[in-house]
């Protein structure tokens, strides 16, 4: 069974610095990767994902996410962190073999402040 | 509509009591999922449709919960005698191909008191 792990639970960084959310995930088999983010009171948002090709994934808001197949890690980056960024980030993997449904990490709330 | 629509956005159910959630897809997409969010955690998958066929249910937590989507488009999620950990927000989310990410709705936010 797959799973995926973001072991921190809240990131704080300064408005302008850059930022690293950390995920990293256990699948059998090649994994599909994506970022969601969620703002209060409205469902997940769609970021950006991994399928195949280029590891460096580029994806909305000028968040990008790098896929690490040595260390299973997709890591969620952005250059110049924003106050509104402010949310719940969440990792998901699905393996390309088998399955329909996304398995989701436990979510990292990032704090950006001005 | 533009998105995933669900509907109530919140519910408020006595312990015992039925409860039936909706989702509406976006128009042609195929696939469509149910998910359960606990409070402080990740979703957690519950069931998924391709068109009206329920190809996968090993989400769902016990009998009580059954979903159905009769004609490929609305689906409905139906908890029977709520208990109170069934208290979640319940997502649904649609995609036009199953291989890929998927467009999620506000979600229902069940409380079961």
């Amino acid at each position: 069974a797959q799973s995926v792990a973001q072991p921190e639970d809240q990131v704080n960084v300064a408005e302008g610095n850059p930022l690293t959310v950390k995920c990293t995930y256990s699948v059998s088999g090649n994994p599909y990767l994506f970022w969601y983010v969620q703002y209060p009171n409205r469902g997940l948002q769609f970021l950006l994902k991994y399928i195949t090709g280029d590891n460096l994934v580029k994806g909305s808001y000028g968040f990008e996410a790098e896929f690490n197949k040595s260390q299973t890690s997709f890591h969620l980056k952005k250059p110049s962190a924003l106050v509104s960024d402010s949310a719940l980030y969440f990792c998901a993997v699905r393996p390309n073999n088998a399955g329909n449904m996304l398995t989701f990490g436990g979510g990292t709330r990032l704090m950006v402040k001005p | 509509g533009a998105g995933v629509s669900q509907s109530p956005r919140y519910k408020v159910a006595k312990r015992g009591q039925d409860v039936a959630l909706r989702c509406d897809p976006i128009s042609g997409h195929v696939s469509l999922f149910w998910y359960q969010q606990a409070l402080g955690q990740g979703p957690e998958f519950l069931t998924y449709f391709q068109n009206e066929a329920q190809l996968d249910k090993s989400g769902l937590p016990s009998d009580r919960f059954f979903a159905e989507r009769p004609e490929g488009s609305v689906s409905t999620l139906k908890i029977q005698r709520t208990q109170q950990e069934d208290s979640a927000v319940y997502l649904c989310a649609s995609s036009p191909d199953r291989a890929l990410g998927a467009f999620f709705g506000q979600g229902t936010r069940l409380t079961v008191v």
